[in-house]
């Protein structure tokens, strides 16, 4: 079946600095790819959307300039956060579609804790 | 807006036991409808899809149902298992059939050997 990854699987950085996380549809080109945040015992909330080729739509309420997002070609996606605090400390999955109206694939996700 | 809510939050059952996981969405105007799995810690494992013109879809031991009227859906999980552990989650497109999902907050299943 289709498979999406995200690299890295977990990080812990400090304070200020950036880090980047790598979405890519391994066997699937995706012309769209979602990032979703996850906070503990919260549910998935969708952060932005990311389309190859042109500028990602950020969902109200999350910053552009904090939360890069390239999606440079039709199988990886890349979301950076960028000037990182304890607050962004969570837990980030990305997906991506092979058509309209098939199932969504997840990438395993990216454990990010911030000092 | 669209909103998914999941019931029971948690569950607790002991092995062997056929058990139910209740979704409902406010508005029945899905394309489609997917139950999820998510392990601690881990990314999410998609279970089953079903279309908005199918009621049910099967795998294994385990059945969705969708009824789109009444805005609901079920997963069935038949003979339960320590492994089916988990929390479940279930999810439909916001807007077209390409949209992002939005999600219950999910059933934490917990099956006693």
């Amino acid at each position: 079946g289709a498979v999406v990854s995200q690299h890295p699987s977990r990080v812990i950085c400090k304070s200020g600095t950036s880090v980047k996380i790598e979405c890519r549809s391994l066997d699937f080109q995706a012309t769209t790819m979602f990032w979703y945040r996850q906070f503990p015992k919260k549910s998935l909330m969708l952060m932005a959307t990311s389309n190859e080729g042109s500028k990602a739509t950020y969902e109200q309420g999350v910053e552009k300039d904090k939360f890069l997002i390239n999606h440079a070609s039709l199988t990886l996606s890349t979301l950076t956060v960028t000037s990182a605090h304890p607050e962004d400390s969570s837990f980030y999955i990305c997906s991506a579609s092979p058509g309209a109206g098939e199932t969504q694939y997840f990438g395993p996700g990216t454990r990010l804790l911030v000092l | 807006k669209q909103e998914v809510t999941q019931i029971p939050a948690a569950l607790s059952v002991p092995e062997g036991e056929n058990l139910v996981l209740n979704c409902s969405f406010t508005d029945s105007a899905i394309y489609n409808l997917q139950w999820f799995r998510q392990d601690p810690g881990k990314g999410l494992t998609s279970l089953l899809l079903i279309q908005s013109s199918q009621r049910e879809q099967t795998s294994g031991r385990l059945n969705a149902s969708l009824d789109k009227s009444s805005g609901r859906s079920t997963l069935y999980i038949a003979a339960s298992q320590p492994g089916d552990s988990a929390t479940y989650l279930c999810a439909v497109p916001n807007g077209g059939s390409q949209g992002n999902l939005i999600f219950g907050k999910g059933t934490k299943l917990s099956v006693k050997p």
